[in-house]
C-alpha cells in the first residue's frame, strides 16, 4: 500500500515570514493529493489539493507543489497569519481509491 | 448546510466492554470513511462504504471492529470486547460520491478512552 512521510514534525516562524511542509509518498499509482488543517480538537478541513496533471496550485497564501518523478509534494504558506496556526496534514491515494493515506502531521506554530 | 456529525464526541469505557460510535454523513453523500487518528498521528483508514455495503473494509484492525450503513446513510461503528489500545480518536467522513477527485468532509471525531 502507499506510504506517506511528512517532514517537519514541528514547524515555528514568526509572524509574517513563510512555511513549507513537504511530504513525500511510495505509490506511483497515487494522483490526488489533498492537503488538510486541523485545529486543536476541531475535524481536519481541506485548504488545497493538487491532481497528477498538474504541478503547481496557488490559492491566496496557499500553494502546493508536486513533483511526480521525485515523489514529493509540498505545501507553501506565505505572509503566515497566528491563525494558520494549526496541524497540517498531507495525503495521497490513487484515483480510482476510495482511502486517503496521511501524513504524520506538522503543527505549525505562528509566533506574533 | 450541516455538516457531518458524529456522536457521542467523548466515550469512555472500561476494558472488555462494547462500543458503538455513530455517524450521520452529509445528506445526499454515498461515500462514507471511518479513520482513527491516534494522538500525534495523521488519520489512518479503517473502512469504506459506497451507499449500504463496505467497499472496502481493509483498514479494519481485527474483527473486534465492525461497521454497518443499513439505510445508505448513517453508519454506526461497532467495537467489541474494547482494548486499551483502542484509545483514539475515531473520524468520520462523508463524499458526494466514490472515487475521484473528491474531497472528504470529516466530522468532529469522537474521542474513545478505554480505561
Amino acid at each position: 500500500g502507499e506510504n506517506v512521510e511528512q517532514h517537519p514534525s514541528t514547524l515555528s516562524v514568526q509572524e509574517g515570514d513563510s512555511a513549507v511542509i513537504k511530504c513525500t509518498y511510495s505509490d506511483s499509482a497515487s494522483n490526488y493529493f489533498p492537503w488538510y488543517k486541523q485545529e486543536l480538537g476541531k475535524r481536519p478541513q481541506l485548504i488545497i489539493d493538487i491532481r497528477s496533471n498538474v504541478g503547481e496550485k496557488k490559492d491566496q497564501r496557499i500553494a502546493v507543489t508536486l513533483n511526480k518523478t521525485a515523489k514529493h509534494f509540498s505545501l507553501h504558506i506565505t505572509e503566515t497569519q497566528p491563525e494558520d496556526s494549526a496541524v497540517y496534514f498531507c495525503a495521497a491515494t490513487p484515483y480510482n481509491f476510495n482511502k486517503f493515506y496521511f501524513g504524520s502531521g506538522t503543527k505549525l506554530n505562528v509566533k506574533p | 448546510g450541516a455538516g457531518v456529525s458524529q456522536t457521542p464526541s467523548n466515550k469512555v469505557t472500561e476494558k472488555g466492554k462494547y462500543v458503538e460510535l455513530r455517524c450521520d454523513p452529509i445528506s445526499g453523500h454515498t461515500a462514507l470513511y471511518w479513520y482513527r487518528q491516534s494522538l500525534g498521528q495523521g488519520p489512518e483508514f479503517l473502512i469504506y462504504f459506497q451507499g449500504t455495503g463496505a467497499a472496502d473494509d481493509s483498514g479494519l484492525p481485527n474483527d473486534r471492529f465492525f461497521a454497518v450503513r443499513p439505510e445508505g446513510s448513517v453508519s454506526t461503528l461497532k467495537i467489541q470486547r474494547t482494548e486499551r489500545g483502542d484509545s483514539a480518536v475515531y473520524l468520520c467522513a462523508s463524499s458526494p460520491r466514490q472515487g475521484g477527485y473528491n474531497e472528504q468532509f470529516f466530522g468532529p471525531g469522537t474521542r474513545l478512552t478505554v480505561l
